[in-house]
């Protein structure tokens, strides 16, 4: 149902890197929507994590990184910690719905 | 300080009636628009709408028109989430969360508020 598509799960060992896509169409992402990610633990509120495509909110690590690509994004993660482990969101916005849109999540499992 | 308080859990019947709250404070309330997430058990974020708190100016979701109502207090900075004839369908955690000034995207996000429907 969700107009931005994300793998269900990705994994990695602690230290590696890991890269969580985020595909949507020429109505959103490739229509020049920015995108943002959110990383959400159970039962409490998502948080930003990139703004703007590639920006870092203040007191997020440098070890995340956002890019994006024609209609897709992309949020990789860098040295992976246990801590990580968490749902991941992208987010845009869609010209055809006027609606704001989140991709399905993702969940990241640090082996 | 940017907060978001959100209303208590709630239990309802089918078909009842519930509105759900969403206070804010440290900004201009009327400045920065609310908008409302669901993401019901297990699965996840799906956006709802938005209200402009200024002009109540509101933008539903297809898949929620018709089913909520948006509305906002400017004298008590609260936003508001209603629904008539609750439906086992909306059983599910609900957040408010206020549009960045400079993006599409939320910056500040209530805790959430759960409400649980049953028959």
């Amino acid at each position: 149902q969700s107009g931005l598509t994300q793998p269900p799960s990705v994994s990695g060992a602690p230290g590696q890197r890991v890269t969580i896509s985020c595909t949507g169409s020429s109505s959103n992402i490739g229509a020049d929507y920015d995108v943002a990610w959110y990383r959400q633990l159970p039962g409490t509120a998502p948080q930003v994590l990139i703004a703007d495509n590639n920006n870092r909110p203040s007191g997020v690590p440098d070890r995340f990184s956002g890019s994006k690509s024609g209609s897709s994004a992309f949020l990789a993660i860098a040295g992976l910690q246990t801590e990580d482990e968490a749902d991941y969101y992208c987010q845009s916005y869609d010209i055809s719905l006027n609606s704001w849109l989140f991709g399905g999540g993702t969940r990241l499992t640090v082996l | 300080e940017v907060q978001l308080v959100q209303s208590a859990a709630q239990v309802k019947k089918t078909g009842e009636s519930l509105e759900i709250s969403c206070q804010v404070s440290g900004y201009s309330f009327p400045d920065y628009w609310i908008g409302w997430v669901r993401q019901m058990p297990g699965k996840g974020l799906e956006w709802m709408g938005i209200i402009h708190p200024g002009d109540s100016e509101t933008r539903y979701s297809p898949s929620f028109q018709g089913r909520v109502t948006f509305s906002v207090d400017t004298s008590m900075r609260v936003a508001y989430l209603h629904w008539r004839g609750l439906k086992a369908s909306d059983t599910a955690l609900y957040f408010c969360a206020r549009r960045s000034p400079f993006s599409n995207l939320f910056d500040y996000w209530g805790p959430g508020t759960v409400v649980t429907v049953s028959s």
